[in-house]
């Protein structure tokens, strides 16, 4: 069956830091691949996609995701966090009969000044 | 009004209440979507339909009632719930069921006394 590991429950960055969010998916086929973001109180946001071609992809607000196959992994990354990226980040990937989304259990991140 | 919104954003009801979450999509999709958001769970999806059709029921229990009476509108009636429905239900809505970008609304957070 279809799904997504994120191993961080709780990461917390230095504003300026870079930032790497983990996201392991088990799929048979060529996965398509997701990452949004959820504001406190608000729903998610698309925050970059991957459905073939390039394995790394650029979304918004300076995000950028690199898909690799051989580790069955789609890692998120930011240069430099703001404190505005506060949030919970959420990794899905296609999957089931209807080519439904499966959510990981989602990694919240803090922004310490 | 943009995007996917939803009423009411916040909801309290006692476990004999019967009342009804309600989405609507500015976005000119076909496809919608009802998730189950709660603490410390991934997000579950609940319902799919495509072209005011059902075409998935996450094995949802009964006191759960979904229509959708055109393409634009979603409805989640609720009857009889318990506190563990305690919740944000999210609303998405995409192009078709097999493009699965999907656009969420910002919820209804649910509170089952």
């Amino acid at each position: 069956a279809q799904s997504v590991t994120q191993p961080d429950i709780h990461i917390t960055v230095s504003e300026g830091a870079s930032l790497e969010l983990r996201c392991n998916y088990s799929y048979g086929a060529t996965p398509y691949l997701f990452w949004y973001v959820q504001s406190p109180g608000q729903g998610l946001q698309l925050l970059l996609k991957y459905f073939s071609g390039d394995t790394l992809v650029q979304g918004i607000k300076g995000f950028e995701a690199e898909f690799k196959r051989s580790q069955s992994s789609f890692n998120l990354r930011k240069p430099s966090v703001h404190w505005s990226d506060a949030a919970e980040y959420f990794c899905a990937v296609r999957g089931g009969s209807q080519g439904n989304l499966i959510f990981g259990k989602g990694t919240k991140l803090s922004v310490k000044p | 009004e943009t995007g996917v919104t939803q009423t009411p954003r916040h909801l309290v009801m006692g476990m004999t209440n019967k009342k009804s979450l309600k989405c609507e999509q500015h976005l000119g999709h076909n496809a919608m979507y009802w998730y189950k958001q709660s603490a410390k769970k991934p997000l579950e999806l609940m319902f799919v339909y495509n072209f005011k059709e059902q075409t998935e029921n996450n094995s949802v229990p009964s006191r759960f009632s979904p229509e959708c009476p055109n393409s634009s509108h979603l409805f989640l009636h609720l009857h009889t719930l318990q506190p563990e429905d305690s919740a944000l239900y999210l609303c998405a809505s995409s192009q078709a069921v097999s493009l699965n970008e999907q656009f969420f609304g910002p919820g209804t957070r649910l509170t089952v006394l």
